[in-house]
């Protein structure tokens, strides 16, 4: 059972153009959410987060937004560049106390210069 | 400069054989897992591990085996008992409590099986 779930396995977007990564979950008990960024051949890295008490957290051209009443968070890019190119991993930790984040499938979006 | 560190970053089994990967931290992280991905499944937990000589399975454990003797090693045996091996595999780790900033992860090792 997929309790993180990123329904978008690609995403193209032109260069200057924003780019919007979606997120959904089933379960109403994850406290903080966060995004990784990550390449080909390499670890994933940490790009910005969000705690389930806020709405929005913004970090230079990063911006994600959650709708708890959705379950659904999402991940802006204005502008997007082509070093964005990657795929983009969301993940929520539960509060049942294990000690993991639950990961989405990814997303690749490519910036088109 | 801390880190954690994946080796060897490729990797090529013979079938029947088992095949150790080597995960090592200096950041003084309490917690360290182990990751596995697949085109289009993300990424999933095979062990993770809150304390040396504890560890516990993920979502996919069979097959693979870990051990923590030391807080700053987390290595991973892929064994014969593991089915579909060839993939590329992460290791991380954090600090307990789990914060907002989630995990630190290695550069992966690439296991391919011939």
């Amino acid at each position: 059972d997929q309790q993180v779930k990123q329904n978008s396995p690609s995403l193209s977007v032109q260069e200057g153009r924003i780019s919007i990564l979606n997120c959904d979950y089933t379960n109403s008990m994850f406290d903080y959410f966060l995004w990784y960024k990550k390449y080909p051949a390499e670890g994933p890295t940490f790009l910005i987060s969000i705690s389930s008490i806020k709405d929005k957290n913004e970090d230079g051209r990063f911006t994600v937004f959650l709708n708890k009443s959705a379950k659904h968070l999402s991940l802006h890019i204005v502008p997007s560049q082509p070093g964005d190119s990657a795929v983009y991993f969301c993940a929520a930790r539960a509060t049942s106390g294990t000690y993991k984040y639950i990961f989405g499938t990814g997303t690749r979006l490519k910036v088109l210069a | 400069d801390g880190g954690i560190t994946q080796s060897p970053k490729y990797l090529f089994r013979k079938e029947g054989q088992n095949v150790t990967l080597s995960c090592e931290q200096n950041l003084n992280h309490d917690a360290m897992y182990w990751y596995r991905q697949d085109p289009g499944q993300g990424l999933r937990l095979i062990y993770y591990s809150q304390i040396v000589n504890d560890f516990q399975k993920g979502d996919i454990a069979e097959g693979y085996s870990v051990s923590r003797e030391k807080k700053e090693s987390f290595p991973l045996t892929v064994t014969s008992a593991q089915k579909n091996p060839t993939a590329f595999y992460l290791c991380a780790s954090s600090r307990l409590p789990l914060g907002s900033n989630g995990y630190t992860f290695g550069s992966g090792t690439r296991l391919t099986v011939v």
